[in-house]
């Protein structure tokens, strides 16, 4: 089992550039959260999803950040015209199912750098 | 809204003693769980142990104990016996899912325990 793979682990980006990152969840795992985490505001929730279908996005900045799942195998975060404000962490992770006990196994994480 | 808070910044400790981690919650249900997670010098972060909000009894699993106090809100991470690998930032979080958070987990800022020889 090779664990949540996020890549890149590194990003560097102009600002006004897109940026998109990718996650592979654990084979099996139905369920997919992104999190962005920052010195100040820690680990913020932006999104998930259930059997690849999108059920909460209540976390990503509406304008420039979209994100997908187009099968079961991978998900991918989306940044439109990255700002400075957007460098942070990204992390994924995942859980076998959709449960209120069911804990979340991270990724190693993508770390973005918005000049 | 759900909140959770951890108001120590760091922790030193001297390494084979006893450490205890706080945090408190904010909830208005009373179904819910809680989550301790670690975050290593390297930024893995790994499942710890967890505390589902209608069990009495503490969990614990190896050397992590919850002390829970529900009517104070309140779920504490004892690590007994410290050693020097369990340096690293502590994040509790907590999971309400009848609440307006749903199924995704709150996270608490942070307490980074620095053990000692």
């Amino acid at each position: 089992n090779a664990g949540v793979i996020q890549t890149p682990r590194h990003k560097v980006t102009g600002k006004g550039q897109e940026a998109t990152l990718w996650c592979e969840p654990i084979s099996g795992h139905s369920a997919v959260f992104w999190y962005r985490q920052t010195i100040v505001q820690g680990l913020e929730f932006l999104t998930y999803f259930r059997n690849q279908a999108p059920i909460d996005d209540s976390g990503m900045p509406k304008e420039r950040f979209s994100a997908q799942m187009p099968n079961q195998s991978h998900s991918t975060l989306k940044i439109q015209s990255t700002q400075p404000q957007d460098s942070a962490v990204y992390l994924c992770a995942s859980s076998l199912v959709l449960g209120s006990a069911e804990t979340l196994y991270f990724g190693s994480g993508t770390r973005l750098t918005v000049l | 809204a759900q909140k959770v808070t951890q108001t120590q910044t760091s922790i030193s400790v001297v390494e084979k003693t006893t450490v205890t981690m706080d945090c408190v919650y904010e909830t208005r249900d009373s179904s819910y769980f809680l989550f301790w997670y670690k975050q290593t010098a390297s930024g893995e972060i790994v499942f710890l142990i967890r505390q589902d909000s209608y069990k009495k009894e503490n969990a614990t699993v190896g050397h992590y104990s919850l002390n829970f106090q529900k009517p104070k809100s309140s779920i504490g991470l004892i690590i007994t016996a410290t050693q020097i690998e369990d340096s690293a930032v502590y994040f509790c979080a907590m999971r309400d899912p009848y609440g307006s958070s749903g199924n995704k987990l709150i996270f608490g800022i942070g307490t980074l325990l620095s053990v000692k020889p």
